[in-house]
């Protein structure tokens, strides 16, 4: 299995909601990383978990938090967005002692109203 | 601070020719990977080739190549006998240790390739 899965593929919410987003992957991989990506633009990184701990936040604003519940899952939990956050959002992994590629899933269209 | 740059914001290639995607970059991290992904319209980001900074001879995946020139900071992908499934996205990125322990990836501003018949 050399995936790794997003869900939900699309999500439109309200500014005042809360909404998660969700990453899997089955391939032992011990980094996982979200990036967010505007349309048109290169992705940017937010945030990197190393051995289900956080090892790297972008400086991204609280109403996005990451969340590692185990090795195979990677969430982020939005609340209280602006219409600015919408945008692609791609979560990868990469094996740390291993290949030095990033897998990436196929992302989460995000739209804020 | 680490640089990826994509000067050529679009491109066209005909069916079955050969086309050079340009990448500079800048670093003063010894140790460094270069990396070239392809994001078609449905947006997933699809791993086509790596180059090691310490790697000697240029990478080949397939028809995908990386003209990797250490001295000018330059890593430009060649895709070769295009065919029109080739037409997306191609980001340019590069990794490098950060403080703390693990890696970063920072992209470039991509450039859109275009395979006519």
């Amino acid at each position: 299995d050399t995936e790794v899965t997003q869900t939900p593929k699309h999500l439109v919410m309200g500014m005042t909601n809360k909404k998660s987003l969700k990453c899997e992957q089955h391939m032992g991989h011990r980094a996982m990383y979200w990036y967010k990506q505007k349309a048109k633009k290169p992705p940017e990184l937010m945030f990197v978990y190393s051995y289900e701990k956080l090892s790297i936040n972008e400086s991204v604003p609280s109403r996005f938090s990451p969340e590692c519940p185990n090795s195979s899952l990677l969430n982020l939990h939005l609340h209280a967005l602006q219409p600015e956050d919408s945008a692609l959002y791609l979560c990868a992994s990469r094996d740390r002692g291993g290949d030095e590629k990033l897998f990436f899933g196929s992302g989460t269209q995000l739209s804020v109203l | 601070a680490q640089k990826i740059t994509q000067t050529q914001p679009g491109m066209f290639v005909q069916e079955k020719e050969a086309v050079t995607l340009d990448c500079t970059y800048d670093t003063s991290d010894p140790s460094y990977g270069l990396f070239w992904y392809k994001q078609p319209s449905s947006g997933e980001m699809i791993f086509l080739i790596y180059q090691g900074s310490y790697d000697q001879q240029n990478a080949t995946e397939g028809r995908y190549s990386l003209n990797f020139q250490k001295a000018r900071k330059s890593a430009n992908l060649v895709i070769s006998a295009s065919q029109l499934g080739d037409s997306a996205m191609y980001f340019c990125a590069m990794r490098n240790p950060v403080q703390g322990g693990g890696n970063k990836l920072t992209f470039g501003t991509g450039t859109q390739l275009k395979v006519e018949l």
